[in-house]
C-alpha cells in the first residue's frame, strides 16, 4: 500500500496569484500522476510526473499553466499559476504501487478556490 | 484505453445487494476492468479489478461476462457507507506506469 500526503489540504486564493501543492509518498514510486476534479464533475489527468524528466502533459493542459516538480521518488509539486475562477477545483495527486492488484492510491485532494 | 458506459445514479435499499452495470464493448484483450469509488470529499479508493474470471475479496465480486464487453460490481450487503461515485475502468497493467481515465462514475445512493 501507499499513504499519500498532500497539502495543503485547501485554500483560497485570489485571481492572478500562484499556489503550489504538495505530494509526498510514503515509499517510492516510478510515476506519479496529478489529477484536477472540477465541481460536479469526474476526474481529468492533468499530468505524469517522471522522476529525472520533465513531466508529461495530457491534451489542454500546458506547462506554463501547471509546472510541475519531482525531485525525487517519493515527492512531487503541482503550481497552478496566474490562477483564475475557473481553476477552482480539487487537485489530487496518485501513485500506483506494483503487485498483485497494481493499485492507484490517492491522495485526499487540495481544494482550491480562486477568488 | 477503451470507453465505458455507466448508468448515472443508481438507488439500494440498505442490506440489499447493490449491482453496478459497466458496458466495455471495445475492451481490448490485455485490458483489465477496475473499479474505483469516491466518496464525498475523499480520493477514489480502489475496490476490485479482473480480466476474464469472476472475482471477489472482502469489500465487493466482479462479474465479467465470457466476451468481456459488459460487467457487474456487487456489494453484497450494502450499507450507508457504501453511498459513493462508483467508476469503471478499463486498462492496460503496465508495471505502474499506466495513468487511469475515469469516466462519469455511477453515484449510487443507499437509501436507509
Amino acid at each position: 500500500s501507499a499513504v499519500i500526503s498532500q497539502k495543503p489540504s485547501r485554500d483560497i486564493c485570489q485571481r492572478g496569484t500562484s499556489l503550489t501543492i504538495q505530494c509526498q509518498v510514503d515509499s517510492q514510486v516510478t510515476m506519479m500522476f496529478w489529477y484536477r476534479q472540477q465541481p460536479g464533475q469526474s476526474l481529468t489527468l492533468i499530468a505524469t510526473a517522471n522522476q529525472g524528466s520533465e513531466a508529461t502533459y495530457e491534451s489542454g493542459f500546458v506547462i506554463d499553466k501547471f509546472p510541475i516538480s519531482r525531485p525525487n521518488l517519493t515527492f512531487s509539486t503541482l503550481t497552478v499559476s496566474n490562477m483564475s475562477p475557473e481553476d477552482s477545483s480539487i487537485y489530487l495527486c496518485s501513485v500506483e504501487v506494483l503487485g498483485v492488484r497494481d493499485e492507484a492510491f490517492f491522495g485526499q485532494g487540495t481544494r482550491l478556490t480562486v477568488v | 484505453d477503451a470507453k465505458t458506459t455507466q448508468p448515472t445514479s443508481m438507488d439500494c435499499a440498505e442490506g440489499r445487494a447493490a449491482n453496478l452495470p459497466c458496458n466495455h464493448s471495445t475492451i481490448s484483450g490485455n485490458e483489465y476492468v477496475y473499479w474505483y469509488r469516491q466518496i464525498h470529499s475523499q480520493g477514489p479508493q480502489y475496490i476490485i479489478h479482473g480480466l476474464k474470471n469472476n472475482e471477489t475479496n472482502e469489500m465487493a465480486s466482479l462479474i465479467i461476462t465470457e466476451d468481456r464487453k459488459s460487467s457487474t460490481l456487487i456489494l453484497p450487503h450494502a450499507t450507508l457507507r457504501d453511498t459513493a461515485v462508483y467508476y469503471c475502468i478499463v486498462r492496460v497493467v503496465n508495471f505502474g506506469n499506466e495513468k487511469l481515465t475515469f469516466g462519469t462514475g455511477t453515484r449510487l445512493t443507499i437509501i436507509p
